[in-house]
């Protein structure tokens, strides 16, 4: 069974560079699924950040497009996801996620991680 | 703003049957999936495709679409279904993917 994993700093300066990884286990990240990562700010909704395939084909979310670059490590099986110019509205949990291999809903989350942009 | 709209809160008396609804443009064209978060927790897919449970998901959770409007519906509401509920779908161009705003449903 798949597992993610998130992993990264818990607190990151305002206009600095948010950087976390998904270790992916119980299966390979070079599978025919999408990867996604998706946020929550407190007491929010969830927000779509963007999505990978293995190829390294991505698709980003327009409203934070300028910021954000994802990743994969194939032979670490995870993901990676950077986010520059961070201010605190980016404070949020971040979750890892696996897009179904129909490629539009997802069915695998990681457990998520907390990031604060504070100073 | 969410291309895909939903109703802020819901309630549904215990064994009653709701409905939640997700309405959008994209709709026409994708299926919508549905999540549901309890605090503290990270989304659980319950519903996708056409209408679709993951293993480990009760029969009691069905979707279904008409036009623009997907709906979840749940038959005999237990307490344990007391969460936020969350649509997505691709949006209308296929190439990003889009939540809804959520529904907090309360069970009474």
């Amino acid at each position: 069974q798949v597992q993610l994993q998130e992993s990264g700093p818990g607190l990151v300066k305002p206009s600095g560079t948010l950087s976390l990884t998904c270790a992916v286990s119980g299966g390979s990240i070079n599978s025919s699924n999408w990867w996604s990562w998706v946020r929550q700010s407190p007491g929010k909704g969830l927000e779509w950040i963007g999505e990978i395939f293995h190829s390294g084909s991505t698709n980003y979310n327009p409203s934070l497009k300028s910021r954000v670059t994802l990743s994969v490590d194939k032979s670490k099986n995870r993901l990676s996801l950077k986010m520059s110019s961070v201010t605190a509205a980016d404070t949020a949990v971040y979750f890892c996620v696996r897009i179904t291999a129909a490629g539009d809903a997802f069915d695998i989350w990681g457990q998520g991680t907390m990031v604060t942009v504070s100073s | 703003s969410s291309e895909l709209t939903q109703d802020p809160a819901v309630s549904v008396a215990l064994g009653q049957t709701v409905r939640i609804t997700c309405q959008g443009d994209s709709l026409r064209s994708y299926s919508a999936s549905w999540y549901q978060q309890k605090p503290g927790q990270a989304p659980t897919l319950v519903i996708y495709g056409k209408n679709y449970r993951p293993s480990g998901i009760p029969d009691r959770f069905a979707g279904s679409s008409s036009g623009n409007t997907a709906s979840l519906t749940i038959t005999g509401a237990q307490a344990e279904d007391e969460a936020d509920y969350y649509c997505n779908s691709r949006d209308s161009s296929g190439s990003h993917l889009v939540f809804g705003g959520g529904t907090k449903l309360t069970v009474l």
